[in-house]
This record gives C-alpha cells, sequence and structure tokens, in this order.
C-alpha cells in the first residue's frame, strides 16, 4: 500500500528556533499534500493543503509566515516551524494524496511531535 | 463547509461484545466518508471508506459501516471487538465534487477493549 514517510518522529528544541518536518510519499506521486495539527484528546486540524508546485493555501487562523510549507516535488513536502514558541508545541501529521479527484484516499504519516522549551 | 461529529468520546467494551460507533456529518450535497484508526504509537490506517453505491461498507479487520443518507450518518460497527481492537477512531468526511478537498474529521472516539 502508500506510504508516506514523515522525519523527525519527536523533536525538542529551545524557544525561538526553527524546525523543518519532512513528508515524503514512498511508492506513490502525492500531487496533494495535507498538514495538520493534533492536539491531546483532540481531532486533527487542518493547517493547510499544498499542491505539487503551487504555493500552499492555508486554513484560517494558521499563519503563513509562522508555518512554511514547500511542496517543490511529487514525492516531497517540508513544514517549517519559525521561531518555535511552547504555544507551538503539538502533534503534526502530514498526508499526501496522489494524482485524480478527492476520491482517492489520503494517506498519513506517523506524524511529528514538537515539543519547544 | 463540512463539520463530523462523534457522539462518543471514550469507550470500554469487553472483548467478544459488539461495537457501534456513532459518525454524524453535516453537508448538503456529495460527500465521500471514511473511517480511520489509530493505534497507540501508530499513524493513521484507513478501514473503509464509501463513496457511493451500496450504503453497507465492509472494511479491514472485521469492521462495516453504514451510510444513512437521511440521517447524515455514518456509523462504524463490528460484532466481535477483540482486545487488538483497542485504538482511537476518527471518522472524517470531504466534498469530492467541491474540488480537491481534504478530509475534514471528527474529535475520535477512544476505545479501549478489555479482557
Amino acid at each position: 500500500g502508500a506510504v508516506v514517510s514523515q522525519h523527525p518522529s519527536w523533536v525538542i528544541c529551545k524557544s525561538g528556533t526553527s524546525v523543518k518536518i519532512e513528508c515524503r510519499s514512498l511508492d506513490f506521486q502525492a500531487t496533494t499534500m495535507f498538514w495538520y495539527r493534533q492536539f491531546p484528546k483532540q481531532s486533527l486540524m487542518l493547517m493547510a493543503t499544498s499542491n505539487e508546485g503551487s504555493k500552499a493555501t492555508y486554513e484560517q487562523g494558521v499563519e503563513k509566515d509562522k508555518f512554511l510549507i514547500n511542496h517543490a516535488s511529487l514525492t516531497l513536502s517540508t513544514l517549517t516551524v519559525t521561531s518555535a514558541h511552547p504555544e507551538d508545541s503539538s502533534f503534526y501529521i502530514c498526508s499526501a494524496r496522489g494524482p485524480g479527484v478527492s476520491n482517492q484516499p489520503q494517506h498519513f504519516g506517523d506524524g511529528t511531535r514538537l515539543s519547544i522549551l | 463547509a463540512q463539520s463530523v461529529s462523534q457522539h462518543n468520546h471514550h469507550v470500554i467494551l469487553s472483548e467478544a461484545a459488539s461495537l457501534e460507533l456513532g459518525c454524524n456529518y453535516s453537508y448538503g450535497g456529495t460527500v465521500n466518508l471514511f473511517w480511520y484508526v489509530q493505534y497507540p504509537g501508530q499513524h493513521l490506517q484507513l478501514l473503509l471508506k464509501y463513496f457511493s453505491g451500496d450504503p453497507l461498507v465492509k472494511g479491514i479487520k472485521g469492521f462495516e459501516a453504514e451510510f444513512i443518507k437521511s440521517k447524515f450518518s455514518f456509523n462504524l460497527r463490528k460484532p466481535s471487538v477483540q482486545w487488538s481492537d483497542t485504538a482511537e477512531y476518527f471518522c472524517a468526511v470531504n466534498a469530492p465534487l467541491s474540488g480537491n478537498t481534504p478530509l475534514v474529521f471528527g474529535k475520535g472516539t477512544r476505545l479501549s477493549v478489555i479482557a
């Protein structure tokens, strides 16, 4: 089945640091990638949608200058949390979907737990 | 915009008990419906999906779900749960006729199966 690899799985860093999270589709071309954020005991909240080669579309309330998304190839998208602060601590999950209409299922990475001290 | 409600936050069952997890969505148009499972420490995995056709959908590991359009529901069922079914279950929806739309998730239901 389709595999999405997300790296790193856990990051602990000091406040003010920028952190980059990678999301790779290993055996399919991910024309669309989604970035979600999950708080403890809560649902996945969509942060942004990115199509390969285009600028990401951010959900309302998500700061695009804070959460930089790059989707330069069909197999790689990155999320950079710039100047991270403790309130950015969360579980970040990427998801990828292949070409075609929205009937294609979304495949998920293992997530990245970000802890800002 | 679509939204999803999962009414049960935490369900505790004994092994061999039957399971039904509720899911209701709000959207007046055509929808695709999904159930995902997240085992402890693992990523989300697709259990089953409904696009069209037979409203009773069978998925992996003995799970099934029934789409009832009039009730805007897509409840997940399993006749006999096992300890290994302990996980978080998420219902999700998207609107395929509205472009390249992402999945919108419910808050999830934690299932604990005890021996």
